[in-house]
């Protein structure tokens, strides 16, 4: 079935450090792939999205590019900030807004 | 954005009691909710699929009976846990699916908050 890997946190960087957390799907068709991210105390927000092979989303100088050829979307930011430290989660769907599939999010913690 | 609210954010119930949960949609009309539920440091396993004015479906090895879902209307679903015991105990999330008013390029699920079950 469907599936989705992140990478296991919780990833510690000092504020202005490069940030990338690797996500790599398994599917049987052609989702669209999606970047949520949780701030404590708060619901899931949508943080970026791809729908097709070779797009990439971005958000808030975060980025992601869907890689068909090795199933995956990994999350990058140049430079962090503290207001970044959050749970990060790769999802996908086969609908935009249907049924979503999660990794099983990436704790971000950022220093001052 | 939109906004998914959800009450109670938390609550602490017996063993053998039933507890619901209610999920809102504040500012647009959701034919679609999703309930989820999240046990620490894992990731969110969808519980069931809420359609508006028809039974939900549900994932496999979810017991229908146990957790009853309800969307009786276009703005709110809720999960009934019933006879709930310890290992109900859990983050339960849901989300609606703002698809009526916006283009299918737009079609976005929104999250609420989350309610945190404890069943003593």
């Amino acid at each position: 079935g469907d599936s989705v890997t992140q990478m296991e946190g919780p990833v510690t960087l000092s504020e202005e450090a490069f940030l990338t957390i690797n996500c790599t799907y398994t599917a049987t068709g052609y989702p669209s792939l999606f970047w949520y991210v949780q701030y404590p105390g708060e619901g899931l927000q949508l943080l970026l999205k791809a729908t097709k092979a070779d797009d990439k989303g971005s958000n808030k100088g975060f980025e992601a590019t869907y890689r068909k050829e090795t199933t995956s979307f990994h999350l990058e930011k140049g430079s962090v900030q503290v207001s970044d430290s959050a749970v990060y989660f790769c999802a996908l769907s086969y609908n935009q807004g249907g049924k979503l599939i999660f990794g099983q999010g990436t704790e971000l913690s950022v220093k001052p | 954005g939109a906004v998914v609210s959800q009450h109670p954010s938390w609550v602490i119930c017996k063993s053998g009691t039933s507890v619901k949960i209610e999920c809102r949609s504040l500012d647009f009309q959701a034919t679609t909710m999703f309930w989820y539920r999240q046990f620490p440091k894992q990731s969110l396993m969808l519980m069931a699929t809420s359609n508006e004015g028809s039974k939900a479906t549900y994932e496999q090895g979810v017991e229908k009976d146990k957790f009853l879902i309800n969307h009786a209307s276009l703005t709110l679903s809720t999960l009934t846990v019933t006879s709930a015991h310890p290992e109900d105990s859990s983050f339960y999330i849901c989300s609606a699916r703002d698809y009526i008013s916006l283009a299918p390029s737009t079609d976005t699920q929104y999250f609420g908050p989350g309610t945190r079950l404890t069943v003593l």
